[in-house]
């Protein structure tokens, strides 16, 4: 089965520190991986895409790591900041239909 | 601007009254998405659309239908509502047909209970 996991489920930092949020996938064989952020009461907004043949993708503060092989997946946030307090969730795209979401973690920056 | 919009944002109903919930997308994409997100279960695809008039079933597509009469829209019905429906709805559309290289937009969401 193809499953989608994010550990932890809450992160808790203080303003300032780099962090990093995992994402493991059960199958290698992906299209892609994508990193979303949620925001209460709001919809899902797409932070990175990284592509099956692509090891890592960058937008500002933001790097995400893709490693097929262990089946992992990284997103670092650099310096970090109140406004980046939000659920991130990770999705793997297995199929051209087949989108499967992580449960997300948690995050919260204390200023 | 861009953007997936979806109506109503908040719906209180009772059991078996049929709902509509509608979405709406203004960047001409061909693909089309609804996804509802539990609490413990992440999100999970409930139906999707390639194009106009083809629709076909994603994970959870009990108790849903959908029409895809147009481009832009994308409605999910609830023909008779049931509690274990109480969830929070998520609209997303792709440029392609087959989205399988680029990012799905996704609406705000519509937080549905069921008494």
């Amino acid at each position: 089965k193809q499953e989608v996991t994010q550990i932890p489920a809450a992160l808790s930092v203080p303003e300032g520190e780099n962090l990093v949020l995992n994402c493991s996938f059960t199958d290698s064989a992906i299209y892609n991986l994508q990193w979303f952020r949620q925001d209460p009461g709001k919809g899902l907004t797409s932070l990175l895409l990284i592509q099956s043949s692509q090891r890592e993708q960058t937008s500002g503060r933001l790097n995400a790591s893709l490693d097929k092989s262990s089946g992992r997946s990284t997103l670092y946030i650099a310096a970090s900041q109140p406004g980046d307090s939000a659920t991130y969730l990770c999705a793997v795209r297995w199929g051209a239909q087949k989108l499967v979401f992580g449960q997300g973690t948690r995050l919260t920056i204390n200023p | 601007e861009a953007q997936v919009t979806q109506n109503p944002r908040y719906l209180i109903t009772v059991t078996g009254k049929k709902l509509t919930v509608t979405c709406s997308q203004n960047m001409n994409h061909e693909y089309m998405s609804w996804y509802r997100q539990d609490p413990g279960l992440g999100l999970r695809q409930i139906y999707y659309s390639m194009n106009v008039e083809v629709t076909d079933k994603g994970d959870v597509p009990e108790g849903y239908k959908v029409s895809r009469k147009e481009k832009r829209n994308f409605p999910l019905i609830l023909e008779s509502p049931s509690p274990n429906q109480t969830s929070l709805y998520f609209c997303a559309s792709s440029l392609l047909a087959v989205p399988r290289g680029e990012t799905q937009y996704f609406g705000p969401g519509t937080r549905l209970l069921v008494l």
